[in-house]
């Protein structure tokens, strides 16, 4: 079956730009997470979804970041006024668990390649 | 809190040779524990996973880990290298909402 799939793999902006990036979970997937992964700060949780809610949001940078996820499935990860610190690859992760101490295996998506000029 | 922390940013093993990667972990509760590697332009792949079962864990590729509380470690072993282990690869531990809070990574190198 089809894994986890992000779109675009590539997007380079311009400074103070808005960008979103989608990330498809694996079909039946309840949990879905956003990850971003940079030269300076290695891999770094950003969100996570639990159906359509995100009961954690603690890894979000700054307000200029928002997700959404709808019908329990497809997330767009929204970044406003993009900054060159932005610049990383943001990951997408789903997995069948619902959270708590159940824990099963996070499937990665291939990322989103953002750069900042 | 939860962290981990990954000794050696870098190893270089010879192909044949035994490859291990330092992980310890910092945990108040008891820890789900994660191995995954990433492929140069790829995503990230379970390598195996610890879940308070077996405390040595086999994973993909002939990949192993164990679990030592008394150490608070997670370290992966492979008897023997490949040129195609050739990655990076993460530790990983769980909280309680299963977000993964990872390790600063190690690029395995293997030379012929």
């Amino acid at each position: 079956g089809a894994g986890v799939s992000q779109s675009p793999s590539n997007k380079v902006t311009e400074k103070g730009k808005d960008v979103e990036l989608r990330c498809d979970p694996i079909s039946g997937h309840t949990a879905l997470y956003w990850y971003r992964q940079s030269l300076g700060q290695g891999l770094e949780f950003l969100i996570y979804f639990q159906g359509n809610s995100a009961p954690d949001k603690s890894g979000l940078p700054s307000d200029r970041f928002s997700a959404e996820r709808t019908g329990g499935s497809v997330s767009t990860l929204t970044i406003q006024r993009t900054q060159q610190e932005d610049s990383a690859v943001y990951l997408c992760a789903s997995s069948l668990t619902r959270g708590g101490r159940g824990i099963g295996e996070q499937y990665f998506g291939p990322g989103t390649r953002l750069t900042v000029t | 809190a939860q962290s981990v922390t990954q000794l050696g940013s870098h190893v270089s093993v010879s192909e044949g040779a035994l490859v291990l990667l330092r992980c310890n972990y910092s945990s108040s509760v008891p820890p789900y524990l994660f191995w995954y590697v990433q492929y140069p332009n790829q995503g990230l792949q379970l390598l195996l996973k610890y879940t308070s079962a077996a405390t040595l864990v086999k994973g993909i590729n002939g990949f192993e880990a164990e679990f030592k509380k008394s150490e608070t470690s997670f370290h992966l072993t492979k008897p023997s290298a490949h040129m195609s282990d050739a990655a990076e690869y993460f530790c990983a531990v769980s909280s309680h909402t299963d977000k993964l809070i990872f390790g600063t990574g190690t690029r395995l190198q293997v030379f012929p």
